[in-house]
């Protein structure tokens, strides 16, 4: 069975500062790569995936994610963070093939607090 | 408007009574799923169905029993024999009509046992 090790639990930075919050995952094969983002209040959002191609993908709002393969890591970057980024970040990742229910493997999630 | 919906937002239930969460989609989505999120520990699957009338048990489906009567609704009864029911519970669906399968979460419940 795969899991997810988000090893930030609390990021706390000013507005403008660069962002890497780190996902790593242990699972030998193929994986569909996730980031979530919750938002005070809110509902779970997708941010990005990856699910092949390019390792380098982009998603909303300005985020980015790396697909490191040989170091089994999905880490999550912004160059400059925004008071509205504040919210709880969490790394999914689950195992193709496609065509049947495959359940989402949560890492435990970092809260980012950016301050004015 | 398409998406997910989730009542109540909020629950109060006496310890010793079952509750039943409602998740509703209108995305004609195949598969549905059961999360309950605590804090500092991100999301655990409860319970998963990929077509109507079929279901299949998560990591911790002990207290917790589900059904698919239709497509669209896939509602969660928290009943008396979860030990820990006080948490965040976030239903989500998925259409699996492709390899690169996203799933999509509704807004939520909170359960408070008092």
């Amino acid at each position: 069975a795969q899991s997810v090790s988000q090893h930030n639990h609390h990021v706390i930075l000013s507005e403008a500062a660069s962002l890497e919050l780190g996902c790593n995952y242990s699972y030998g094969g193929t994986v569909n790569l996730f980031w979530y983002v919750q938002y005070p209040g809110q509902h779970l959002q997708l941010l990005l995936k990856y699910f092949s191609g390019d390792p380098l993908v982009k998603g909303i709002k300005g985020f980015e994610a790396e697909f490191i393969k040989s170091k089994f890591s999905f880490n999550l970057r912004k160059p400059s963070v925004q008071w509205s980024d504040t919210a709880e970040y969490f790394c999914a990742v689950n195992v193709p093939p496609g065509g049947s229910a495959r359940q989402l493997t949560f890492g435990s999630g970092t809260q980012l607090t950016v301050l004015p | 408007d398409g998406g997910i919906t989730q009542s109540p937002k909020y629950l109060f239930r006496k310890e010793g009574q079952n509750v039943t969460l409602s998740c509703e989609q209108n995305l004609n989505h195949d598969a549905m799923y059961w999360y309950r999120q605590d804090p500092g520990q991100g999301l655990r699957l409860i319970y998963y169905s990929q077509i109507v009338n079929d279901f299949q048990k998560g990591d911790i489906a002990e207290g917790y029993s589900v059904s698919r009567e239709k497509k669209e609704s896939f509602p969660l009864t928290v009943t008396s024999a979860q030990k820990n029911p006080t948490a965040f519970y976030l239903c989500a669906s998925s259409p699996l009509r492709s390899f690169e399968d996203t799933q999509y979460f509704g807004p939520g419940t909170r359960l408070t046992v008092l």
